[in-house]
């Protein structure tokens, strides 16, 4: 079945380091992903959408990749800072039936400590 | 325009009762959705319109829960005879075409007690 998944445990990392998080995919070819920022008790932010032409994208210190042959996306915030911490999630259309629905993973918790 | 407005923010009703939730998407976007989140996992797909045209239901959306869009502005979504498993956050999100990104309010947090 199509999925969008991403590393379900959190990632800790020191502030001014850059922060890597993965999202893959399988079974399927997406023609675009997305990338949110959520915080506890509010809705996902966007952030940066990459189409499967585009090998990077990039955004002041975020920047998204794009591997067609992994099927994987990269979201990498540079110089990470302690208000950067927030749930990060993945998106991606997939068909589902004759539904066709941007799907989510679960998110990569990431806290920048100072 | 202030961006995506759900209302309530909270709700709490026993078992068995209707709830309605509202949303009022940003006025220049056709396209409106509306998505589920439970803790620890990503927003889960319920629904989708275009202007009033409600085009996609998910499967896993059960007869209980209905939702419209009339003269394509604002939604609700009703939640019939709810349960307990209904409990969750319901987030609305608008977006004005295929390319761009969503922008969603800050959901409603039902919990059925």
């Amino acid at each position: 079945s199509q999925k969008i998944e991403q590393n379900s445990e959190a990632l800790n990392i020191q502030e001014g380091k850059t922060a890597t998080l993965t999202c893959n995919y399988t079974n399927y070819s997406p023609a675009y992903l997305q990338w949110y920022r959520q915080d506890p008790g509010r809705g996902p932010v966007f952030l940066l959408l990459i189409r499967e032409n585009e090998k990077e994208k990039r955004k002041e210190r975020l920047k998204v990749t794009f591997d067609t042959t992994l099927k994987q996306s990269l979201f990498h915030i540079t110089a990470s800072q302690p208000a950067d911490s927030a749930t990060y999630l993945c998106a991606g259309l997939l068909f589902s039936g004759s539904a066709r629905q941007l799907t989510f993973g679960s998110g990569t918790q990431l806290t920048v400590l100072p | 325009d202030t961006g995506v407005s759900q209302d309530p923010r909270h709700k709490i009703t026993k078992r068995g009762q209707n709830v309605t939730f509202r949303c009022d998407p940003i006025s220049e976007h056709n396209r409106l959705y509306w998505y589920r989140q439970t803790l620890g996992q990503g927003p889960e797909f319920l629904t989708y319109f275009q202007n009033e045209a409600q085009l996609e239901k998910s499967r896993l959306l059960s007869d209980r829960f209905s939702a419209e869009r009339p003269k394509g502005s604002f939604s609700t979504l009703e939640i019939q005879r709810t349960e307990q498993g209904d409990s969750a956050m319901y987030l609305c999100a608008s977006s004005g075409g295929q390319y761009y990104g969503y922008t969603f309010g800050s959901g409603t947090r039902l919990t059925v007690v």
